[in-house]
C-alpha cells in the first residue's frame, strides 16, 4: 500500500469555526509532513514530523496546530483562520526524514470565508 | 527564499514532440527530485538523481545534474497529451530535513 490518504477533500470554514484535517500513511514511514500551496504556486513546507515528534515549524502561525497521535496519523487543527489562508493542504510521508521521496496525499481544499 | 528556480514558467508543445524543463537551485545539495502535479492534485514522484550522478533515465523521461552549474533539465520524449501537468523540481538543501520545491513549470501537450 503506497497510498496517502487525507480527508476532507474540501472544506469550507467560517473564520470563528474549528476544523481538523486528517492524513493517514501504512507505509511504515516515519517522517510526515504538511504543506500549503496556493493556486499557480510550489508547495510551502509547513511542518515535519520525524518519529512521531515536531521537528520542523517554517514559523506557522499558532492558528494551525499540527499533531502526530502516532505513527500512521497526522492531524492539522485549523482555529480563527483568516481568508489568505484558503489554499490546497498536502500531507506526505517518506520513510525517513529528509532526502527521501516523499509520498504525497490528493488535498484538501479550504476555503475560508 | 525559493531553493529552486524553473524555466520556462509555462511550456505548449505538441502531442509527439518533446519537452525540456530546467531547474536552478543555490546551495549544495544530495539529492534533487522531480514531481509531477496534476490540476489541484497531489504530487506524483518521478525521478531522484544524486548529487554524485550526472544523468538518469526513467521510461520516457531523461533528468540530468551539473553540479558544478547548480542545475538540473528534465526532458519528457514523445510526450502524450496526458503529460499535461506542473513539474517541480525539488532539492532537501542543507541539513536534509527540508524540501524545498522550485517554482515548477506548466506544461501544455496539444493532442
Amino acid at each position: 500500500d503506497t497510498e496517502v490518504t487525507q480527508t476532507p477533500k474540501h472544506l469550507v470554514m467560517g473564520m470563528t469555526n474549528k476544523k481538523s484535517l486528517k492524513c493517514e500513511q501504512h507505509m511504515g514511514h516515519r517522517a510526515m509532513y504538511w504543506y500549503k500551496q496556493k493556486a499557480k504556486k510550489p508547495p510551502e513546507l509547513m511542518f515535519v514530523y520525524s518519529y512521531e515528534k515536531l521537528s520542523i515549524n517554517e514559523s506557522v502561525p499558532s492558528r494551525f496546530s499540527p499533531e502526530c497521535p502516532n505513527s500512521s496519523l497526522l492531524n492539522l487543527h485549523l482555529h480563527a483562520l483568516q481568508p489568505e489562508d484558503s489554499a490546497l493542504y498536502l500531507c506526505a510521508s517518506s520513510q525517513e526524514p529528509g532526502r527521501e521521496t516523499q509520498y504525497f496525499g490528493p488535498g484538501t481544499r479550504l476555503l475560508v470565508l | 527564499s525559493q531553493q529552486g528556480e524553473e524555466d520556462p514558467q509555462a511550456l505548449s508543445i505538441q502531442e509527439g514532440e518533446n519537452a525540456t524543463m530546467n531547474c536552478s537551485y543555490k546551495t549544495s545539495i544530495n539529492n534533487l527530485q522531480w514531481y509531477r502535479q496534476n490540476s489541484g492534485r497531489g504530487l506524483v514522484h518521478l525521478i531522484l538523481i544524486r548529487s554524485n550522478e550526472r544523468e538518469k533515465h526513467s521510461g520516457r523521461l531523461r533528468v540530468t545534474l551539473d553540479t558544478s552549474k547548480k542545475s538540473s533539465s528534465l526532458l519528457i520524449t514523445a510526450s502524450r497529451a496526458a503529460d499535461t501537468a506542473s513539474y517541480f523540481c525539488a532539492t532537501d538543501g542543507t541539513g536534509g530535513f527540508k524540501t524545498i520545491f522550485g517554482a515548477g513549470t506548466r506544461l501544455f501537450v496539444k493532442a
